[in-house]
C-alpha cells in the first residue's frame, strides 16, 4: 500500500451516466497526478494538479471529463455523459515537492454498458 | 515530445533464470530520469527501480539491474534468479527533469511471465 487512495475500486454504469471518482493523496504531497489506462496499454497521463491549481491537461480529457482539487488535498474526476470508450482504469498518482518518484494508487476500474 | 518503446509485448522465463527486458525511448533533452514500474495482476503500479541519467553507474536493487545506454538511449532490466512473483506487466517510463511538471510517459508494457 503507498498511501494513496483511490475510491471506488470498480465502477459499472450505464452509457450517458456521470461518474466521480476520488483520490486522497498521501499527506503533504503537493503534487497530484490523474492517469488513464486501458486493457494492454500503458497509463496515458491526463491532468496534474500542483497544490489546489490544475496546471496542464492532457487534450485526451475531452469537454466532459473535469477534475478538481479543492484546497489541495484530496481530488476528484468527473466524467459526464459517460461512453464506452471511457471504460478504462483512472489512476491516481502523487509526489512530494523536489522529488520525482510517483506513488500510485490501486486504481478505480470504470466499466460502461 | 518524449516517446518509450518496448519492442517485447510478451516474455516468459523459468524460476531461477535470468530475463531482460528491453525500452528505447526518444528525446532531445539531456537531464531525465527513468523508471521500470512493475504492475500485477492487483494493477498496483509498483516502482522496480530508477536510473537519473546523468549518472553513468548502472542502478541496481537487488535482484533488478539495469543497462542504461544513454548514446543509444536504451534502458534494459534485467532481472535474476526469476521468482513467481515477478509475473506482472512491466512498464519501462521517463520523465524530464529538467520541466517542472514531472510527467511520466510510458511505454506500452511487456507482459513477464515467470513459469515454475
Amino acid at each position: 500500500d503507498t498511501g494513496v487512495s483511490q475510491n471506488p475500486r470498480h465502477k459499472i454504469t450505464k452509457r450517458g451516466q456521470n461518474v466521480t471518482f476520488r483520490c486522497d493523496p498521501i499527506s503533504e504531497h503537493n503534487r497530484l497526478y490523474w492517469y488513464r489506462q486501458t486493457l494492454g496499454q500503458g497509463p496515458e497521463f491526463l491532468t496534474y494538479f500542483q497544490n489546489e491549481a490544475q496546471l496542464e491537461k492532457s487534450r485526451l480529457l475531452s469537454d466532459r471529463f473535469s477534475a478538481e482539487r479543492p484546497k489541495g488535498s484530496f481530488s476528484t474526476l468527473e466524467i459526464q455523459r459517460t461512453e464506452q470508450g471511457d471504460s478504462a482504469m483512472y489512476l491516481c498518482a502523487t509526489t512530494p515537492r523536489g522529488d520525482e518518484k510517483l506513488f500510485f494508487g490501486s486504481g478505480t476500474q470504470l466499466s460502461v454498458l | 515530445a518524449q516517446t518509450v518503446t518496448q519492442s517485447q509485448p510478451e516474455m516468459s522465463v523459468q524460476e531461477a533464470e535470468t530475463v531482460t527486458l528491453s525500452c528505447t525511448y526518444d528525446t532531445s533533452e539531456n537531464n531525465y530520469y527513468l523508471f521500470w514500474y512493475k504492475q500485477p495482476p492487483s494493477r498496483q503500479m509498483i516502482l522496480v527501480i530508477r536510473q537519473e541519467a546523468y549518472k553513468q553507474q548502472n542502478a541496481t536493487e537487488n535482484r533488478f539491474s539495469v543497462n542504461f545506454q544513454k548514446a543509444a538511449k536504451s534502458f534494459s532490466l534485467k532481472i535474476s534468479d526469476s521468482q513467481l512473483g515477478d509475473t506482472a506487466m512491466y512498464f519501462c517510463a521517463f520523465l524530464n527533469s529538467g520541466g517542472s511538471n514531472y510527467k511520466l510517459t510510458f511505454g506500452k508494457g511487456t507482459l513477464l511471465t515467470v513459469n515454475p
